[in-house]
């Protein structure tokens, strides 16, 4: 995997957008890029992930920069149950179950 | 649809000792693969298994193993139990396991280790 490098936390208010960065210059041209947050006591949810092309689903928008060493999750309108550690990931192919989780960006959402 | 369900949420054992812990993945997930998360080392992978073969491997003694089952669900085991295992253990399943799916992690398992 590619080694990913976030931001320790990161704070916003409630209901304005969140980019959350995440920075994997060694990735290779066919690693996936995945996104999972974890909330306090849970265990981690996949949030959102892409290859090349930015990618939207209901929870997230996943921006990928052209040469791909970076991306970035935009949530779009942050809430108090968005609070969370927010993973980056890369797992390589052939061994894409391997995720390998950095210590993550720890989001805090305020009134 | 039902997530992934780990088994039991809680257990406290001691060093020495043997744990299983269970997993049932999504109906229709293939892919079922093991994560150890502390305070101290993160999240890190364990192993992996699709279709009852070990598909990958993290860098774990071989106290540590697990299997599948032909209905997908899946079993670790640590055996001779020491302090340092005391962790949240996590079950992630994915339909085949590529890169191109998600993964749907459970609750886990906290292992107390006295």
């Amino acid at each position: 995997d590619a080694k990913t490098t976030q931001p320790n936390s990161m704070e916003s208010n409630e209901e304005e957008p969140v980019h959350l960065p995440c920075n994997h210059s060694t990735i290779s041209g066919t690693d996936y890029i995945h996104w999972y947050r974890q909330l306090p006591s849970q265990g981690p949810e996949y949030v959102i992930h892409g290859l090349t092309s930015n990618v939207n689903n209901r929870m997230a928008s996943l921006a990928i920069a052209e040469d791909r060493k970076s991306s970035t999750l935009i949530l779009h309108r942050a809430t108090l149950r968005d609070a969370a550690v927010y993973y980056c990931t890369t797992p390589a192919t052939g061994t894409a179950s391997k995720l390998t989780f950095g210590t993550g960006t720890r989001l805090q959402v305020t009134l | 649809k039902a997530g992934v369900t780990q088994t039991p949420r809680y257990l406290i054992k001691t060093r020495g000792q043997q744990v299983t812990l269970s997993c049932s993945p999504i109906s229709g997930h293939r892919s079922v693969s093991w994560y150890q998360q502390t305070p101290g080392q993160g999240l890190q992978f364990l192993f992996e298994y699709f279709s009852e073969t070990q598909r990958n491997k993290g860098n774990f003694p071989g106290r540590f193993s697990g299997r599948q089952f032909s209905n997908s669900r899946s079993e670790m085991n640590v055996s001779t139990l020491e302090l340092g295992d005391s962790a949240l253990y996590l079950c992630a399943s994915s339909p085949v396991g590529g890169p191109n799916y998600g993964y749907t992690f459970g609750s886990g398992t906290r292992l107390t280790v006295v």
